[in-house]
């Protein structure tokens, strides 16, 4: 079983609607939580951090649920500048960021 | 404020031949990361380190990669010979200090014929 899962889509959301996804993580000792956005031949790019309590930037708000061990993203009024491949990164108490695949979101017009 | 750097963007070598990549990270990020990440697939670990001290390079193919992070500042990462598996997009990132938010630069996209 892979450290970091996520489902790797194409998740193809229409122009103004709503997206989430989620990310399964193993290690239970894992201390932060990111998401990072990625672009088609781009460098990640850090979207948020997940706080245990959950946090919201505009439209993009993070989860996470130790209990179950995943962390979710929503992307409320989706624009087509959100298509791109979003990357879960839980660390460990080292630091360590574990990266998922990633889950691709296509927003059409 | 400046990102990360990286040089070359892009790199095409023979295989068996030597290649390295240069990572100058943001400044004052005493801690600095090298990924690898191949296509379809998140990065991974290669080395870490905490100013000029390699602390996690338990991912480094040692036998033919090597990184050097002199004054704790900017950082080499090379191999040496190279593999046509090589072929990947090497990534730098940096953060203030481990747990910190990572900052990636734009990567050197390795080609091994």
């Amino acid at each position: 079983r892979k450290e970091v899962e996520q489902d790797p889509g194409p998740f193809n959301v229409p122009e103004g609607a709503t997206v989430a996804f989620n990310c399964t993580y193993s290690n239970s000792a894992s201390q932060s939580f990111f998401w990072y956005r990625q672009d088609c031949r781009k460098e990640p790019k850090l979207l948020m951090s997940v706080y245990s309590s959950g946090n919201e930037d505009g439209r993009f708000t993070a989860q996470l649920n130790r209990a179950s061990q995943y962390i979710s993203l929503l992307i409320r009024d989706s624009k087509l500048s959100d298509s791109a491949t979003y990357l879960c990164a839980p660390t460990d108490s080292w630091g360590k960021l574990q990266f998922g695949a990633g889950t691709q979101v296509v927003v059409t017009p | 404020e400046a990102g990360v750097v990286q040089s070359p963007r892009y790199k095409i070598i023979e295989k068996k031949q030597p290649v390295a990549f240069w990572c100058n990270p943001i400044s004052g990020h005493n801690t600095l990361y090298w990924y690898l990440q191949n296509l379809g697939q998140g990065p991974e670990l290669l080395i870490r380190y905490e100013n000029e001290e390699a602390v996690d390079d338990s991912q480094l193919p040692k036998d033919r990669f090597s990184a050097e992070r002199l004054k704790g500042v900017d950082s080499t990462l090379k191999i040496q010979p190279a593999e046509l598996g090589d072929s990947a997009v090497y990534l730098c990132a940096s953060s203030l200090a481990r747990n910190n938010e990572q900052f990636f630069g734009p990567g050197t996209r390795l080609t091994v014929l």
